[in-house]
């Protein structure tokens, strides 16, 4: 099964700073990669699929890119509410597969 | 806006079989894929399988020998078996729709594992 691995585990930022976390697969998954958003005791909310292409009503200051083996997810001025858990996730393989999330917290 | 929710047992007997049912509400089940994800406490995610509104599955190839899903579209409901589970199968479990996409989720219902 490919393994997505995410860099860093944990990311520190000021509000309004941007987010840069990364993503990288064991092999190619093309732009079949998604990005999800955890909070707290909630489920993890879609952001992006292909790589880059934000889900329906996700702010544009989210997004995404990269292909083959290597993505990143920018936020580009971290509100309070986008404090959380990001996981990876690709879909060019069965089975799918998630990375094991990065922690953006606040500094 | 569809709405999912995930409901059975919290406490389930080692050996024994872990039934969830995904209740659909505010959309239809027709035409889409349904999946079932579970994530054990303070830990990442794992795709266990789906099923499309018709009745193909695919299932995680590490649980496929325990794994059955199910639907049932004039419950608007679909469901997920695990037999002989152990504390390792301990994990909130997540229903969605899509595949390999997920664009909504339940809420999540965390099953035990203990004797």
């Amino acid at each position: 099964e490919i393994v997505m691995t995410q860099s860093p585990a944990t990311l520190s930022v000021s509000p309004g700073e941007r987010a840069t976390l990364s993503c990288r697969a064991s092999q190619s998954v093309s732009s079949n990669l998604a990005w999800y958003q955890q909070k707290p005791g909630q489920a993890p909310r879609l952001l992006i699929s292909g790589a880059s292409n934000r889900a329906t009503g996700i702010p544009a200051a989210f997004s995404g890119s990269g292909s083959g083996t290597e993505f990143t997810l920018t936020i580009s001025s971290l509100q309070s509410e986008d404090f959380a858990v990001y996981y990876c996730q690709q879909y060019n393989n069965w089975p799918l597969t998630f990375g094991q999330g990065t922690k953006v917290e606040i500094k | 806006q569809v709405q999912l929710q995930a409901s059975g047992p919290g406490l389930v007997k080692p050996s024994e079989t872990l039934s969830l049912t995904c209740t659909i509400s505010g959309g239809s089940i027709t035409g889409y894929y349904w999946s079932w994800i579970r994530q054990p406490p303070g830990k990442g995610l794992e795709s266990i399988g789906y099923i499309y509104y018709s009745g193909s599955t695919g299932y995680n190839p590490s649980l496929q020998s325990r794994v059955t899903i199910s639907v049932d579209t004039s419950k608007s409901q679909f469901s997920l078996r695990l037999n002989s589970v152990s504390a390792a199968d301990t994990a909130v479990y997540y229903c969605a729709r899509g595949s390999p996409v997920f664009d909504s989720w339940g809420q999540g219902t965390l099953v035990t594992v203990s004797s």
